[in-house]
C-alpha cells in the first residue's frame, strides 16, 4: 500500500480568499499524480493528471504544481467561491492502479 | 463518448445476505476497471481492479469478490454481507496512468 498523505484534512475559507493544500507521495519510481474533486452526492471528477517534475496545470481558478523529486504537490484555489466546496483527492499512480489520499475537505463560507 | 453505469443506486440488505453490484462501460474497449469503497468517515479505498477479461487483482482481503465476464462489465459480489460492508461503492474505468472516470455509485446499507 503506497503512502499518499494530504493535509490539512479540512479547511474553511471565506468567499473570495485564496487557499492551498498539500499532497505528499512516494518520490521513487514516479509515473503520475492525479487530482480529483468530489462534491457531495456526486462522483469524483478529475481535475489534473500530472506527470512531469515542475509541471504546473491550471483550470479556471484552480491550479496545481508538482515536485516529483521531493514527492509533493500543491493544489491552489484562487478567489474561493461557494461552488468550490468539495473534497479534493490526490492519487498516486503505480502498478495499474491509483492510491488515494484521504482528501482535503474545503468549505467556502459566503 | 464514454459512459459508465452502475446499479442499483441504493441498496439495503440484511447481514448474511448475498450481494451483486454491476458496472458497465460504453464507448471504450479494453478499459482498466476498478471497484472502490468509501466507508463512513473514511477515504476512498481500492477493492479490486482488472486489466482484462477474467483478470482480477484484489487489494483488500475480505468477504468480497469481483469478476469481469465481459470486456466492459465488472461485477462486485459477496456471498454473505457483514455490517462493515456498508458504504458507498464506486466503479471506475481508465487507461494506464490516465484519469479515471467514475460511475454514479451505489449506497449500500447492511442492517
Amino acid at each position: 500500500i503506497l503512502n499518499v498523505e494530504q493535509s490539512p484534512q479540512s479547511l474553511h475559507v471565506q468567499e473570495g480568499d485564496s487557499t492551498n493544500f498539500t499532497c505528499s507521495f512516494p518520490s521513487s519510481n514516479f509515473y503520475a499524480l492525479h487530482w480529483y474533486r468530489w462534491e457531495t452526492a456526486k462522483s469524483p471528477e478529475a481535475l489534473f493528471v500530472m506527470t512531469l517534475n515542475g509541471d504546473e496545470k491550471k483550470k479556471g481558478r484552480i491550479s496545481a504544481t508538482l515536485n516529483t523529486k521531493e514527492g509533493y504537490s500543491y493544489l491552489y484555489i484562487k478567489g474561493s467561491q461557494p461552488e468550490d466546496s468539495a473534497t479534493y483527492l490526490c492519487a498516486y499512480w503505480a502498478d495499474y492502479k491509483l492510491s488515494f489520499g484521504a482528501g482535503t475537505t474545503v468549505t467556502v463560507r459566503a | 463518448s464514454q459512459t459508465i453505469h452502475q446499479w442499483p443506486a441504493t441498496l439495503v440488505q440484511p447481514v448474511g445476505s448475498p450481494l451483486s453490484l454491476e458496472c458497465t462501460v460504453e464507448g471504450t474497449s479494453n478499459p482498466n476497471l476498478y471497484w472502490y469503497r468509501q466507508a463512513a468517515g473514511r477515504g476512498l479505498q481500492l477493492l479490486f481492479y482488472s486489466v482484462g477479461i477474467g483478470q482480477i487483482s484484489s487489494e483488500v482481503p475480505q468477504n468480497l469478490s469481483a469478476s469481469r465476464p465481459q470486456d466492459r462489465q465488472f461485477i462486485l459480489s459477496s456471498k454473505k454481507l457483514l455490517l462493515s460492508d456498508s458504504g458507498f461503492y464506486l466503479c471506475a474505468w481508465g487507461g494506464t496512468g490516465e484519469e479515471q472516470y467514475f460511475g454514479p455509485g451505489t449506497r449500500l446499507t447492511v442492517t
